[in-house]
C-alpha cells in the first residue's frame, strides 16, 4: 500500500525566506505526483504536476522536483510572501489501469509566512 | 466555465441519520472521485465513478455508497452516521488521465 509522508508538519517563517517542503512515498511505481495548496476550510488547488518521467516542474516562484527511485519530492518556494500561508499537500497517483486517478495524499505541511 | 461544484457547503446531522452529498463535475469531465478529509489529515480516497459505475473503491465500509448520473454528476450517500464521519468531503472530476480538479467540499458535522 502506498504511503505518503510530508515533513515538516508545520513551518512558520518571516516574509522573504526561501522554503523547502519535503514529500516521500513508499512505492516508487507512480504515474505522477502533484503538489496542492489548501486554504482553511477550502478545497484543493493544484500547483504543480510532475509526470513519472520528469525530474522537475516550475511555475513562477514554485519549483517541484521528483526523484522517483528514492521516493522523494521537494517543493521549493522562493521569496515567500504572507499570501503563501496555507497547507501544502503532496499526492501521488499509483499508476494506470484499475488504479487510474486514485490519489494518495500526505498529511500536509501547514505554512505560515509572517510580515 | 464553472469548475467542480458541491452542495451543500455545510451540513449538520446526528448519529444514525443518513446524508446525501452532491457534486457537479467540471464541464467536459466524465470521471468523479470522492475523498474524505478529517481535521488535520490528508484526503482519503473513498471511490471513483466512471460511466455510471463504481470503478474503484478505497477502504471505506458499505455505509458509504455513491451514484453517477448520465450527465456525469454524482452523489455520495452515507448511512448510519457515526461521530467519526465528521469531515470535509471533497469531490474531484477528471477526463482520462488528466489531472483532477477539486471542489470546495462539503463540511459534514455529526452531533
Amino acid at each position: 500500500k502506498q504511503e505518503v509522508t510530508q515533513i515538516p508538519a508545520a513551518l512558520s517563517v518571516p516574509e522573504g525566506e526561501n522554503l523547502v517542503l519535503n514529500c516521500s512515498f513508499t512505492d516508487s511505481a507512480i504515474y505522477n505526483l502533484q503538489w496542492f495548496r489548501q486554504d482553511p476550510g477550502k478545497g484543493l488547488t493544484s500547483l504543480l504536476l510532475i509526470q513519472s518521467s520528469q525530474r522537475e516542474q516550475t511555475s513562477g516562484r514554485l519549483n517541484a522536483s521528483l526523484d522517483k527511485s528514492s521516493g522523494r519530492s521537494t517543493l521549493y518556494i522562493a521569496a515567500s510572501q504572507p499570501g503563501d500561508s496555507a497547507t501544502y499537500l503532496c499526492a501521488v497517483s499509483p499508476g494506470r489501469g484499475s488504479t487510474l486517478g486514485r490519489l494518495y495524499f500526505g498529511r500536509g505541511t501547514q505554512l505560515t509566512v509572517w510580515p | 466555465d464553472a469548475g467542480v461544484t458541491q452542495s451543500p457547503t455545510h451540513l449538520i446531522k446526528t448519529r444514525g441519520q443518513q446524508v446525501t452529498l452532491r457534486c457537479s463535475p467540471k464541464s467536459g469531465h466524465d470521471t468523479v472521485s470522492w475523498y474524505q478529509q478529517a481535521l488535520g489529515q490528508g484526503p482519503q480516497f473513498i471511490f471513483q465513478y466512471y460511466e455510471e459505475e463504481e470503478r474503484q473503491r478505497g477502504n471505506f465500509p458499505d455505509r458509504f455508497s455513491g451514484h453517477q448520473f448520465p450527465n456525469y454528476s454524482s452523489e455520495l450517500n452515507v448511512n448510519a452516521l457515526l461521530l467519526g464521519d465528521s469531515a470535509l468531503y471533497l469531490c474531484a472530476s477528471s477526463l482520462g488521465d488528466q489531472p483532477q480538479h477539486f471542489g470546495d467540499g462539503t463540511r459534514l458535522s455529526i452531533l
